[in-house]
């Protein structure tokens, strides 16, 4: 049963286009939304996340939208770079009071991002 | 800060033997995590902690034990090692304190491990 689905496997943009990554979810006990990017042999780097109570997140170049009618969260990069190429995670962690849920995040299976110049 | 360290970052093993993942946090964090990561999949979470002395089964629990003896450490112990178990495996931890940070793992590089 997968609860965080990003369905395409890869995608491919030109350098200084959009990319998006799109992500779904199934539970609705799901509270706190992330990105995480990975480069070969390196553990996961935080990019960005967004609270269910908020619909946007910007952070520089980097922004997530979360449709929470849709259980859809998406991840827009503006404008892509050759650096961002990479393995995109989108990760879900889900509500629970007194904090114990902290860290206890449910992954989709990944996007291979590859930005060409 | 060297961040979250593991070791080793590759391990052959034969069925049946067992090996310790060591992993190290020099960030004072009291909650750390052993995820895995078969290929093409998401990560899945095996065992946590929340502090010295107190651990928890994640997901994926069978075949694997931990301990936290301290704040920094948190080792992975295959027992029977079988090659369902070849994975890549990161250790991470958190700052639990509160704020934004509550909720980002910090991770290790990984550690590849083939079962044969």
């Amino acid at each position: 049963d997968q609860q965080v689905k990003q369905n395409s496997p890869s995608l491919s943009v030109q350098e200084g286009r959009i990319s998006i990554l799109n992500c779904d979810y199934t539970n609705s006990m799901f509270d706190y939304f992330l990105w995480y990017k990975k480069y070969p042999a390196e553990g996961p780097t935080f990019l960005i996340s967004i609270s269910s109570i908020k619909d946007k997140n910007e952070d520089g170049r980097f922004t997530v939208f979360l449709n929470k009618s849709a259980k859809h969260l998406s991840l827009h990069i503006v404008p892509s770079q050759p650096g961002d190429s990479a393995v995109y995670f989108c990760a879900a962690k889900r509500s629970n009071a007194g904090g114990t849920s902290y860290g206890k995040l449910t992954f989709g299976q990944g996007t291979i991002l590859t930005v060409h110049p | 800060n060297a961040g979250v360290t593991q070791t080793p970052k590759f391990r052959i093993l034969k069925i049946g033997q067992s090996m310790t993942l060591q992993c190290a946090q020099d960030m004072n964090h009291n909650y750390m995590y052993w995820y895995r990561q078969d290929p093409g999949m998401g990560l899945k979470l095996i065992y946590y902690s929340v502090g010295a002395g107190i651990t928890d089964k994640g997901e994926v629990p069978n075949g694997y034990n931990v301990s936290r003896s301290t704040t920094e450490d948190f080792p992975l112990r295959l027992e029977l090692a079988a090659p369902s178990q070849t994975s890549v495996y990161f250790c991470a931890s958190i700052d639990s304190t509160g704020g934004a940070g509550a909720n980002v793992l910090t991770f290790g590089a990984g550690s590849r491990l083939t079962v044969l």
